[in-house]
């Protein structure tokens, strides 16, 4: 079945270390994208990318970074110059035809200890 | 750019009733495409409704309907026959090239 992964789903990590999330899809894509969904506040856009090798800061973009190296890849790496890491994490996809929806992943819960 | 905005934190309903939830956008494109998305205690995202900005005509998914009202710029969706498997967040997005803005969700609560 066609679809998003995300791993791992629960993830713990120390305050100043970076970690890792991983995003795959076999939808064969062009674009990807990483939001943060914090209570109150829906989600909000850290990355996408629209092609290969490409990709654009979203509106929290800070102390968060990527790469697409694949276009059924798009991994995650949380910084530890991002203040308040915990939050729970979700991965997009989409064709570029305007009337195509957004595909999500099971998304990533972070917590920092 | 964008904003979309979903004025009710907030609804709940009772078991076989009908619901609407609101839903605002600020945009100065001319077409655009409209989105609800329901993101039950599971927390995936799932596809409830789309409505293309050209088309008069409401989209309709089973139970689920939308009120488009282009000139005003709102896009609420109707919930009928409402049951327990509905309670969820909702969330209202427009898309705009290939970037997605969401509202801030309503939470939905059913009532047995």
């Amino acid at each position: 079945d066609g679809g998003i992964t995300q791993s791992p789903k629960y993830l713990f990590r120390k305050e100043g270390q970076n970690v890792t999330l991983s995003c795959e899809q076999n939808l064969n894509h062009d674009a990807m994208y990483w939001y943060r969904q914090d209570p109150g506040q829906g989600l909000r856009l850290i990355y996408y990318s629209q092609i290969v090798n490409d990709f654009q800061k979203g509106d929290i973009a800070e102390g968060y970074s990527v790469s697409r190296e694949k276009k059924e890849s798009f991994p995650l790496t949380v910084t530890s110059a991002q203040k308040n890491p915990t939050a729970f994490y979700l991965c997009a996809s989409s064709r570029v035809t305007t009337y195509n929806e957004q595909f999500f992943g099971p998304g990533t819960r972070l917590t920092v200890l | 750019a964008q904003t979309v905005t979903q004025s009710q934190p907030e609804m709940s309903v009772q078991e076989a009733e009908t619901v609407t939830l609101s839903c605002t956008y600020d945009t100065s494109e001319s077409d655009y495409y409209l989105f609800w998305y329901k993101q039950p205690p599971s927390r995936q995202m799932i596809l409830v409704i789309r409505q293309e900005a050209y088309k008069q005509q409401n989209a309709t998914e089973n139970r689920f309907s939308v009120n488009f009202q282009k000139a005003a710029k709102s896009f609420s969706l109707k919930i009928s026959d409402s049951q327990l498997g509905d309670a969820a967040m909702y969330f209202c997005a427009y898309r705009s090239g290939n970037q997605f803005y969401f509202g801030t969700g309503t939470s939905l609560t059913v009532i047995p």
